[in-house]
């Protein structure tokens, strides 16, 4: 089973609401990440979680928030989101290697819009 | 700075042809480089991993070539079908880093 599973796969938001993402994988792998990604661009990562511990922030604004529960769940929280972060958001996980990782496998998505 | 152009960006090609996309970048100290596809609206569909000592992956119709020192990766889709229509990504990961840098993808367009 190489499949990563997102849910919602739509969510529409205010700019005073709160909400999450949440993304699973039950294929063993280690390294969970979040990316961003607007209409026509490539993706942009996010947050990287290794062995459940947040190893890199790309300096994304506290309005987003990640939290890995465990080896198999990813979550987003969202809260107070503007406009501009409308886009598709992409989970992906990986198995890791010494010195690296492995292939990446992404999840479907969730189009987010905020309103 | 790590930087990752795909030429060209946007190609249409008739139904069995053979073709080449490309990838450079501007920093040789890689761990890997992924060739990936993506639907509209849709994840994205791991294709091909090479390794940085490696020079090349084959799966099926694709083959991909890199050549870490000239910074240079190909993905050539030998007889290409409709259903090869998408866009195409490479990435590369910096040693040891989990980071994968995006270019900016070719958008394929293979007509019957």
């Amino acid at each position: 089973d190489t499949e990563v599973t997102q849910t919602p796969k739509h969510l529409v938001m205010g700019m005073t609401n709160k909400k999450s993402l949440k993304c699973e994988q039950h294929m063993g792998h280690r390294a969970m990440y979040w990316y961003k990604q607007k209409a026509k661009k490539p993706p942009e990562l996010m947050f990287v979680y290794s062995y459940e511990k947040l190893s890199i922030n790309e300096s994304v604004p506290s309005r987003f928030s990640p939290e890995c529960p465990n080896s198999s769940l990813l979550n987003l929280h969202l809260h107070a989101l503007q406009p501009e972060d409308s886009a598709l958001y992409l989970c992906a996980s990986s198995q890791e290697r010494s010195g690296g990782t492995d292939t990446q496998y992404f999840g479907p998505g969730t189009r987010l819009t905020v309103l | 700075k790590q930087e990752v152009t795909q030429i060209p960006a946007a190609l249409s090609v008739p139904e069995g042809e053979n073709l080449v996309l490309n990838c450079s970048f501007t920093d040789s100290a890689i761990y890997n480089l992924q060739w990936f596809r993506q639907d509209p609206g849709k994840g994205l569909t791991s294709l091909l991993l090479i390794q940085s000592s490696q020079r090349e992956q084959t799966s099926g119709r694709l083959n991909a070539s890199l050549d870490k020192s000239s910074g240079r990766s190909t993905l050539y889709i030998a007889a290409s079908q409709p259903g090869d229509s998408a866009t195409y990504l490479c990435a590369v990961e910096m040693d040891s880093s989990y980071k994968l840098i995006f270019g900016s993808g070719t958008r394929l367009l293979v007509r019957p």
